[in-house]
């Protein structure tokens, strides 16, 4: 069984901090790893992409792989209570499907 | 651009009834996914189509979900009869249809179902 694991929180931040957000992964064939945000109530939206090892930047988040370790992470910079929801981890499992985890509540507090 | 559509938003149903929801996916995309979401987890595959074929309906509790894309565009995902765990929400999205690792995937807003 193909699993996705995330600490599903809730991690509080205050405003202006970094948030760190982990996930790991069971699949070592996986190729391709998402971040979606979804406000409550609402469907997920992509936030970022990585597909390879190391460091992808986009605006204030960053997103972290570590194939060996299987191991993927995003950075939250200069958060705002804007960023407060959650956050799904999912993972492409050699095909064009995706394997999500159950998700990070994120909460940024003023 | 429009994104991908879903109706209804939200359907209340008692037990045993029957419940259909419908998806169309952005212009143009040849993959279609629906996806069950129940509360405080992550979206589950129910099933997905690329065009009018099914590749992959391995996760749908065939007994009493079933979905169809007849013409290769919308799609509509049919429970019969519904059960009191069927209380979630059922996601559609799609993508361009080139079977990548990379392909990303975009969601409509999701029908809400609660069964009573």
């Amino acid at each position: 069984q193909k699993e996705v694991e995330q600490n599903s929180g809730p991690l509080s931040v205050p405003e202006g901090a970094i948030a760190s957000l982990n996930c790991t992964y069971s699949d070592r064939v996986s190729q391709s790893f998402f971040w979606y945000r979804q406000y409550s109530g609402k469907s997920p939206e992509l936030i970022m992409s990585i597909y390879s090892n190391g460091d992808k930047e986009d605006g204030r988040f960053t997103a972290q792989l570590n194939k060996a370790s299987q191991y993927v992470s995003l950075l939250i910079r200069d958060s705002q209570p804007s960023d407060s929801a959650t956050y799904l981890c999912a993972v492409n499992d050699n095909t064009d499907k995706l394997i999500f985890g159950t998700g990070t509540r994120l909460q940024v507090f003023p | 651009e429009a994104g991908v559509a879903q109706s209804p938003r939200y359907k209340i149903i008692e037990k045993r009834q029957s419940v259909a929801f419908w998806c169309n996916p952005i212009s143009g995309h040849a993959t279609l996914y629906w996806y069950q979401q129940i509360l405080g987890q992550g979206p589950k595959l129910l099933i997905q189509f690329q065009n009018n074929g099914v590749v992959d309906d391995s996760q749908l509790p065939k007994d009493r979900f079933s979905a169809e894309r007849l013409k290769g565009v919308d799609s509509t995902l049919k429970i019969q009869p519904a059960k009191l765990e069927d209380s979630a929400v059922y996601l559609c999205a799609s993508t361009g249809g080139t079977r990548t690792v990379q392909e990303t995937q975009y969601f409509g807003p999701g029908t809400r179902l609660l069964v009573l």
